[in-house]
């Protein structure tokens, strides 16, 4: 079972438009990270925010935490062609095993 | 600096076979983890090594074993297989030490197909 779930499961977007995806999770967690999956290929780390953390920024990305409503979103400025991928949110509990979620597929069109 | 190696990079097998699936972790990592992926899912995790043992485990059969070797890479072997075993198989890498904040370095995965 997968304990994040992303929202919406697909977002298509211009070139140049924000994109927003949000991460709900069941279970109290040490942090949640971001990871981004282009077509077939392995997962790469985008960003980490502890569980003390609200709000973390890398580049074009915006991450926020709100643990009392056990979510977080991703948040993608300025999209490039390039941001077409899948992105998944991933946490870890007591066990420290990393749950990912099913994703949300990201398009950007020129 | 290598990454994540995985291999092969493909295969295809017939149900009821075994398969062995490599991994060699990023240079300087102690750790490696499996994960699952089904087609249009998210990674499912399979099992954790650290030191030549299995660390951690998820919801899966006794079908799927792993091993750790000395120099950090590690091994899937999946018994008796299914259709539904058909998927993505990542590895990814880690540091023991600080497990629980630090980022994985995922392989660009085995694609298995069991027809």
């Amino acid at each position: 079972s997968q304990q994040g779930e992303e929202d919406p499961q697909a977002l298509s977007i211009q070139e140049g438009e924000n994109a927003t995806m949000n991460c709900s999770y069941k279970t109290s967690i040490n942090n949640l990270q971001w990871y981004r999956q282009n077509s077939g290929r392995g997962l790469v780390h985008l960003i980490l925010i502890r569980s003390n953390e609200r709000e973390k920024h890398s580049g074009r990305l915006r991450v926020t935490l709100d643990t009392s409503k056990k979510s977080s979103s991703l948040l993608i400025t300025a999209s490039r062609a390039a941001d077409t991928a899948s992105y998944f949110c991933a946490t870890d509990g007591s066990d420290y095993k990393l749950s990912f979620g099913a994703g949300t597929t990201v398009t950007v069109r020129a | 600096d290598a990454g994540v190696t995985q291999s092969p990079t493909h295969l295809i097998k017939t149900r009821g076979q075994q398969v062995t699936l490599r991994c060699s972790p990023k240079s300087g990592h102690d750790t490696v983890s499996w994960y699952q992926q089904a087609l249009g899912q998210g990674p499912q995790f399979i099992f954790q090594y650290y030191e030549e043992e299995e660390r951690q485990r998820g919801n899966f059969p006794d079908r799927f074993s792993g091993h750790q070797f000395p120099n950090y890479s590690s091994e899937l072997n999946v018994n008796a297989l299914l259709l539904g075993d058909s998927a993505l198989y990542l590895c990814a890498s880690s540091l023991w030490f600080g497990v629980n904040n630090s980022p994985l370095h995922f392989g660009n995965g085995t694609r298995l197909t069991v027809t």
